[in-house]
């Protein structure tokens, strides 16, 4: 199966300050990719997705990018703010197939 | 804020007892799922159906069991086979195929089972 990785576990930033997470997948098959973020408390939520066809996703100010080579993916935030303090998983697998989570990393924007 | 129910949100267990956890979801969504969520260990996948009447173990399926009698319901059943049961467990669903929104998980609140 896939098997999927994640860095850092944790990661405080300073607001207004860029946070990168990244990502590592071994099943060359996997052609999509997921980041889901969750809150304290809350249920995870889909914040942004990739697909293999694409190298790099913007919405506002998040943004994935993907080298299918080198078989990994990143998370990139920019203009952080106290909001964005959660915990961040991304994900890999096939489409219409089960995703392989990542382990998480708690991110702490500090005001 | 809704579409799919967890219930209990916590649950406390003796020891040796089986627990049953439930998910309902009324998304009309094919796909259910049944994640252990843990500090450090992120989402693993327990089980997982794809279609009623049918399901599939996933990474850490032992001490646990699953039915999935109708397409609304998916409950999971903490058996005392299972070592270290007290964890975070999340249920979520997605439709498949074509559909709008495939892919796309949906996650419950989550049912925090604690073993005494």
């Amino acid at each position: 199966g896939e098997n999927v990785e994640q860095h850092p576990s944790t990661l405080s930033v300073q607001e207004g300050d860029s946070a990168v997470i990244k990502c590592t997948y071994s099943d060359s098959a996997s052609n999509y990719f997921p980041w889901y973020k969750q809150e304290l408390g809350k249920r995870p939520q889909l914040i942004i997705d990739i697909r293999s066809n694409v190298g790099e996703k913007k919405d506002q100010r998040i943004a994935v990018t993907l080298n299918k080579t080198a078989k990994h993916f990143s998370l990139h935030i920019t203009e952080t703010q106290p909001e964005d303090s959660a915990v961040y998983f991304c994900a890999a697998g096939r489409l219409g197939n089960q995703f392989y989570f990542g382990t998480g990393t708690s991110l702490t924007v500090i005001p | 804020d809704g579409g799919i129910t967890q219930s209990p949100k916590y649950l406390f267990r003796k020891e040796g007892q089986n627990v049953t956890l439930s998910c309902e979801q009324n998304l009309n969504h094919d796909a259910m799922y049944w994640y252990r969520q843990d500090p450090g260990q992120g989402l693993r996948l327990i089980y997982y159906s794809q279609i009623v009447n049918d399901f599939q173990k996933g990474d850490i399926a032992e001490g646990y069991s699953v039915s999935r009698e109708k397409k609304e319901s998916f409950p999971l059943t903490v058996t005392s086979a299972q070592k270290n049961p007290t964890a975070f467990y999340l249920c979520a669903s997605r439709p498949l195929g074509g559909r709008s929104g495939a892919n796309v998980l949906t996650f419950g609140a989550g049912s925090r089972l604690t073993v005494l």
